[in-house]
């Protein structure tokens, strides 16, 4: 089996700065995702990618870049952190029949 | 666009009660989507419970099931006696089956507590 991992785990901003995220997998997958969960609310897409040096927007995308540096890492970036923001964002992978998910990354913005 | 809504939560039972959890679906841009049921258990990352690829089909796992109901547009959880290692966050999510990957749409996710 293989696994994905994302660090930081706990990620402490402050308002306007530029935050990155970072997200390894060792499956071996294409596509690679990154969603963003609120609490109470569902995941929403920000970016996948579904090879490297690919990128492609979700419904999300806005206020956020992405980066796939090679085929096993995908890494995001919040461009202006905004403030009172709390957030789980979760990386992905998939072999195009299954999505395997990290453990999150927790944002909090101060 | 495509939807999932599911029951909100959060909800609790008893051990041994019976659940279910309801999920209903939209699918505008995917002719024929496939469901899934996910779940994340505390201190532990999002994971796959079950899924159904095909209308009318039931997927099963650790005592939990689930029919993919075209007619109705509905993909319940169901499970006849619950325990209390059940206690986790359910998510009902749909994708399409093609090769850009299996990009889902999440419902908002059910709170689960199981009372010993």
């Amino acid at each position: 089996g293989g696994i994905i991992t994302q660090t930081p785990k706990f990620l402490i901003g402050q308002e306007g700065q530029k935050l990155t995220l970072k997200c390894q997998q060792n499956f071996n997958h294409d596509t690679m995702y990154w969603y963003r969960q609120d609490s109470g609310k569902g995941l929403r897409l920000i970016y996948y990618s579904i090879t490297e040096n690919d990128l492609q927007k979700g419904d999300l995308s806005e206020g956020y870049d992405a980066s796939r540096e090679k085929k096993s890492s995908f890494s995001l970036t919040v461009t202006s952190a905004q403030k009172n923001e709390m957030a789980v964002f979760l990386c992905a992978s998939s072999d195009n029949t299954e999505v395997f998910f990290g453990k999150g990354t927790r944002l909090t913005v101060v | 666009g495509d939807s999932v809504t599911q029951t909100e939560g959060p909800v609790t039972v008893s051990e041994s009660e019976s659940l279910i959890i309801n999920c209903t679906y939209s699918a505008t841009s995917i002719a024929y989507p496939n469901l899934f049921w996910y779940v994340r258990y505390p201190g532990e990352g999002l994971q796959l419970l079950l899924k159904v690829i095909t209308a009318g089909q039931k997927g099963s796992s650790r005592g939990f099931e689930a029919t993919y109901n075209k007619e109705t547009t509905s993909f319940h959880l169901q499970k006849a006696s619950v325990q209390e290692s059940d206690s986790a966050v359910y998510y009902c999510a749909l994708g399409a089956n093609n090769n850009a990957g299996a990009k889902l749409t999440f419902g908002g996710g059910t709170r689960l507590t199981v009372r010993p």
